[in-house]
């Protein structure tokens, strides 16, 4: 699975859209790229995932550049709930159900 | 409905003893996966099972770790003769089929403590 890089933290002002960075400059065709979070002392909870089209669900949109090199995540109206961890992860596709392989992530702090 | 569990919550153990960490996952998940999360770092990748059966077991460090489902829900991590630098949370998680499209639901974890 290609290598993610990620700013190792970031702040935002509660009500402001957070925009998360990400490069996977050796991202090949058939991977995508997902977007997990870890709150504080709990498990990583799926963001969204995409190939090459932005993708946009109840949490957050997913914007992937059109070479696939570079993604950003955006939560739109960042609350002080979304202080977490959040890792960018690009994953082959197998057929079947892999595992995910973690970075260091991007430590996002929500302040008033 | 009812998420991944893990038991004990937290484990403090002394080095050389033995522990089992159990897991729950969501009914009907047939994937489950086993990872270990040391302070500052994300979660690393110990092994993964498809049904009963260790579909990806490239993750576990050495031979001291070993995990078990044998009925296909379960699953036990065992861990022999614990070390220090085995202190971490253990994270278990969960998938609903063979789709590798699937989130991964992750329990709150095991925090082990090998004193």
């Amino acid at each position: 699975d290609a290598k993610t890089t990620q700013p190792p933290s970031m702040d935002c002002a509660e009500g402001r859209a957070a925009n998360l960075p990400c490069n996977h400059s050796t991202i090949s065709g058939n991977e995508y790229v997902y977007w997990y979070r870890q709150i504080h002392s709990q498990g990583p909870q799926y963001i969204i995932h995409g190939l090459k089209n932005n993708e946009t669900n109840e949490m957050a949109s997913l914007i992937i550049t059109e070479d696939r090199k570079s993604s950003t995540l955006i939560l739109p109206h960042a609350t002080l709930r979304d202080t977490a961890v959040y890792y960018c992860i690009v994953r082959g596709y197998t057929g079947t159900a892999s595992k995910l392989t973690f970075g260091t992530g991007t430590r996002l702090q929500v302040t008033l | 409905g009812a998420g991944v569990s893990q038991t004990p919550s937290n484990k403090v153990t002394e080095k050389g003893k033995y522990v089992e960490l159990r897991c729950d996952p969501i009914s009907g998940h047939t994937a489950l996966y086993w990872y270990r999360q040391s302070l500052g770092q994300g979660p690393e990748f110990l092994i993964y099972f498809q049904g009963t059966g260790a579909a990806d077991d490239s993750g576990l460090p050495n031979d001291r770790f070993f995990a078990v489902r044998p009925e296909g829900s379960v699953s036990t991590l065992k861990i022999q003769r614990t070390e220090r630098g085995d202190s971490a949370v253990y994270l278990c998680a969960s998938s609903p089929d063979r789709n590798t499209y699937n989130e991964q639901f992750f329990g709150p974890g095991t925090r082990l403590t090998v004193l």
